[in-house]
């Protein structure tokens, strides 16, 4: 079956612009999870939902960051005026609600704030 | 001390050779372990995952987990240019408790040498 993919795959933004970023995750998976991947760094957590709820935005590094999920399928994540630090790898990923431990990742949204 | 460590590396073997890839955490309230693949410009891709202590084999990969020491393992047998790739190491809860998200470590490179 299809895997999860997110759009845009590569995305180049001038500072204090707006990008949204968007994941489309594996059908019948409830539980979405947001990541970034920084050069040479790990994944950082960004923000957990369980169906349209987001129990755990504890990830979300400032409040220009945003994300939703609607119909408890396709989520976007937000960054409102973008900064050069925000240059990263987005990864999404989604699994069985309750098994956090089978996580499947799309591809990643490369984004480049210039 | 971060939740998760592992050595960057790169590590460069040649073809053949049996791979070792290690991780510490700290937090003894894990119960899940799990290790992804990355390609270069790729998502990550679940290897395998075990729960609690033990051994778990899957073809030329085997994942250990020592509960005791903190301290889990994977090896790869008769390595191939193909396990070219970055390895992360993850943990996360347990069954029966309330959502906590999975740690991830910062990944081992790894090269694979014909």
């Amino acid at each position: 079956g299809a895997g999860v993919s997110q759009s845009p795959s590569n995305k180049v933004t001038e500072k204090g612009k707006d990008v949204e970023l968007r994941c489309d995750p594996i059908s019948g998976h409830t539980a979405l999870y947001w990541y970034r991947q920084s050069l040479g760094q790990g994944l950082e957590f960004l923000i957990y939902f369980q169906g349209n709820s987001a129990p755990d935005k504890s990830g979300l590094p400032s409040d220009r960051f945003s994300a939703e999920r609607t119909g408890g399928s396709v989520s976007t994540l937000t960054i409102q005026r973008t900064q050069q630090e925000d240059s990263a790898v987005y990864l999404c990923a989604s699994s069985l609600v309750g098994q956090h431990y089978e996580q499947y990742f799309g591809p990643g949204t490369r984004l480049t704030v210039t | 001390q971060k939740e998760v460590e592992q050595d960057p590396g790169p590590l460069s073997v040649p073809e053949g050779a049996i791979v070792s890839l290690n991780c510490t955490y700290s937090n003894s309230a894990f119960q899940y372990f799990m290790w992804y693949r990355q390609y270069s410009r790729k998502g990550p891709e679940l290897l395998m995952y075990t729960y609690s202590s033990g051994n778990k084999e899957d073809g030329r990969f085997t994942a250990q987990v020592d509960k005791s020491s903190k301290y889990i393992s994977l090896f790869i047998r008769d390595s191939q240019p193909s396990d070219s790739a970055t390895y992360l190491c993850a943990i996360g809860p347990g069954p029966k408790t309330s959502y906590d998200k999975v740690i991830f470590g910062p990944g081992t490179s790894l090269s694979v040498i014909p």
